[in-house]
């Protein structure tokens, strides 16, 4: 399966400012997929990241605040934008196992405390 | 309704039990299904997935699935304290997007 380095690790932020958290891929995947994880809760999907084309985001989640970069097929950007303390969470990518069908590996995650 | 649902809150079984955990889904279209384990502060790490109904098994692990009823459970044989984390259900419906439940804690007591 892909090997997916995330980072920061972790970081804590300001309110008001932003954050951009990396994944790179060691495979060239199409789709990379951004979750986040609120404390004691599950992953939501926020974005998926298509190569060459916009992030197509879920209800709930909106261009302005969570900008999707994907330039090339091994590398994707989220970054939380004028961040809040509602924004606290461990945020995740994911990318689509081999061959379609072996479900999905995640990075190390990011977690965002903001004060 | 939620799309996936895992209702089972914390579950404590004993060394060498069987940990039973439960998880119903609302697309009837769906057609993969996931078991993720999440140790606390760490990203989940997939442990089986099934397509067909019937049953899966990979070594201590059997994912057992039924489409008619909506429904997938897991099973963790001769369950050892390692086994000891947060047990997530995902289902992969259109568009390749994987709905996740909320998770079932699983503690296995020495």
């Amino acid at each position: 399966s892909a090997v997916i380095s995330q980072k920061p690790s972790r970081d804590i932020c300001q309110r008001g400012t932003s954050l951009t958290i990396q994944c790179q891929v060691d495979s060239q995947v199409t789709m990379m997929f951004w979750y986040r994880q609120q404390p004691g809760q599950s992953l939501t999907l926020i974005a998926t990241a298509n190569q060459g084309s916009e992030a197509t985001y879920e209800s709930g989640f909106v261009i302005d605040k969570f900008p999707i970069s994907r330039p090339n097929l091994t590398f994707s950007t989220l970054t939380v934008s004028n961040m809040s303390p509602e924004d606290s969470s461990i945020y995740l990518c994911s990318v689509e196992g081999a061959g379609g069908r072996g479900g999905y590996t995640f990075g190390s995650g990011t977690r965002l405390t903001v004060v | 309704q939620k799309e996936v649902e895992q209702n089972s809150g914390p579950l404590s079984v004993p060394e060498g039990a069987i940990a039973s955990l439960n998880c119903t889904y609302s697309d009837r279209g769906s057609q993969s299904f996931f078991w993720y384990r999440q140790y606390s502060g760490k990203s989940p790490e997939l442990i089986m997935f099934i397509y067909s109904n019937g049953d899966k098994e990979d070594g201590r692990f059997t994912a057992q699935l039924n489409k008619a009823s909506q429904y997938v459970s897991l099973l963790i044989r001769d369950s050892q304290p390692s086994d000891s984390a947060t047990y997530l259900c995902a289902v992969q419906g259109g568009n390749n997007r994987l709905a996740f439940g909320k998770g079932n804690q699983v503690v296995v007591i020495p």
